[in-house]
């Protein structure tokens, strides 16, 4: 199947800094990529939609301003958390569709996840 | 706004046996469906997409099912082993995805 990679894979700071994390597709083009965050013991929601080229769809309640993203590549998307505060600790996946191996609609590829904590 | 709903919310099973997860959703309007498993503190790994015109894949022991009309997705998964035991994820969607809150596994040698 396809590769999606983040990094970094861990990553610890203090209240009030900045985090980047990366995603990319290894083996294919992703001109859409989705940003999910999961706190302990619950599922992932989907935080918003990456898109090459134009600005990413955040779902209701995500502040746009605080989680930055930026799709500068057709294989790269990155989430920026500005000013992170506890309460921003989780874990961030992201995930690329591809038609890659004839599916009809898109199959989710996810990277292997980013634990944030913040101090 | 599509609700996925996964049913037992967890399950501990002895090693060898046979079970059932369960997956609803309430928007029968899907392109694909998709089981993910999922270790401790780890990423997504993919086991099955179902398109929406598809009733099954196969996968090894694994097998899972799709009925769109009533919003329903089984995964079976046969001769249970330890390895088996991680949390087991539905989505539904289409470019994109909501998950639902998944079955968490125990294969107890």
């Amino acid at each position: 199947g396809a590769v999606v990679s983040q990094h970094p894979s861990r990553v610890i700071c203090k209240s009030g800094t900045s985090v980047k994390i990366e995603c990319r597709s290894l083996d294919f083009q992703a001109t859409t990529m989705f940003w999910y965050r999961q706190f302990p013991k619950q599922s992932l929601m989907l935080m918003a939609t990456s898109n090459e080229g134009s600005k990413a769809t955040y779902e209701q309640g995500v502040e746009k301003d605080k989680f930055l993203i930026n799709h500068a590549s057709l294989t790269l998307s990155t989430l920026t958390v500005t000013s992170a505060h506890p309460e921003d600790s989780s874990f961030y996946i992201c995930s690329a569709p591809t038609t890659r191996g004839g599916s009809l609609y898109n199959e989710q590829f996810f990277g292997p996840g980013t634990r944030l904590t913040v101090l | 706004k599509q609700e996925v709903t996964q049913i037992p919310a967890a399950l501990s099973v002895p090693e060898g046996e046979n079970l059932v997860l369960n997956c609803s959703f309430t928007d029968s309007a899907i392109y694909n469906l998709q089981w993910f498993r999922q270790d401790p503190g780890k990423g997504l790994t993919s086991l099955l997409l179902i398109q929406s015109s598809q009733r099954e894949q196969t996968s090894g022991r694994l097998n899972a099912s799709l009925d769109k009309s009533s919003g329903r997705s089984t995964l079976y998964i046969a001769a249970s082993q330890p390895g088996d035991s991680a949390t087991y994820l539905c989505a539904v969607g289409g470019n994109q995805f909501y998950f639902g809150t998944g079955t968490s596994l125990t294969v107890i040698p």
